[in-house]
């Protein structure tokens, strides 16, 4: 099976602007989760979708939205960018029900610079 | 604040040898994680180590849990060049759908 893709892998935006960051989970995996990872903060949840729904939210300003599509691809998007946005976001999916409650299969990772 | 924490933070060992990784964490938890990370890229897991369980193997790995006091280990066992990584311990609740994950222990195994 191919595994978790993710799109773009590189992106720089400048301050004020959005972006929209793309995950494609591994077939027949229907939970995907992203995350954050950046030096001081490390990595952080941000939310988790099944089914479309979003079950759980990390502690993130509503600048940071996210979406699941009925084929289980998923989307976020960050509007009003800051300096500090500037990070690694990280999608993984995993099968079932699971979100965290099983393996996570994490993507490459889409390297986020903010100017 | 973090669920897990890593310690060492870094740990520096010579090809051959083993290392040691300690996870340790707040609250009860349902499952543990390890995952690596080489520089910066995707994270791959490793282990899934359950509650209910205490040790678990795969290949030249040794994951132990203890939840009376909150902590895991990782033992890598004759590290080669090629385990030299970030490697993070993750914890998921029963009640949620996320993994909280640790800040990390970089391991440099010099060959």
């Amino acid at each position: 099976k191919a595994g978790v893709t993710q799109t773009p892998r590189y992106l720089i935006k400048t301050r004020g602007q959005q972006v929209t960051l793309s995950c494609s989970p591994i077939s027949g995996h229907r939970s995907v989760s992203w995350y954050q990872q950046t030096p001081g903060q490390g990595l952080q949840f941000l939310f988790e979708y099944f089914s479309e729904t979003q079950r759980n939210k990390g502690n993130f300003p509503g600048r940071f939205s996210g979406r699941q599509f009925s084929n289980s691809r998923s989307e976020m998007n960050v509007s009003t960018l800051e300096l500090g946005d500037s990070a690694l976001y990280l999608c993984a999916s995993s099968p079932l029900l699971a979100g965290g409650q099983e393996t996570q299969y994490f993507g490459p990772g889409t390297r986020l610079l903010v100017l | 604040s973090q669920q897990g924490e890593e310690d060492p933070q870094a740990l520096s060992i010579q090809e051959g040898e083993n290392a040691t990784m300690n996870c340790s964490y707040k609250t009860s938890i349902n499952n543990l994680q390890w995952y690596r990370q080489n520089s910066g890229r995707g994270l791959v897991h490793l282990i899934l180590i359950r509650s209910n369980e205490r040790e678990k193997h795969s290949g030249r790995l040794r994951v132990t849990l203890d939840t009376s006091k909150k902590s895991s280990s990782l033992l890598i066992t004759a590290s080669r060049a090629a385990d030299t990584a970030s490697y993070f311990c993750a914890t998921a609740l029963n009640s949620n759908y996320k993994l909280t994950f640790g800040k990390g222990t970089l391991l440099t195994v010099n060959p």
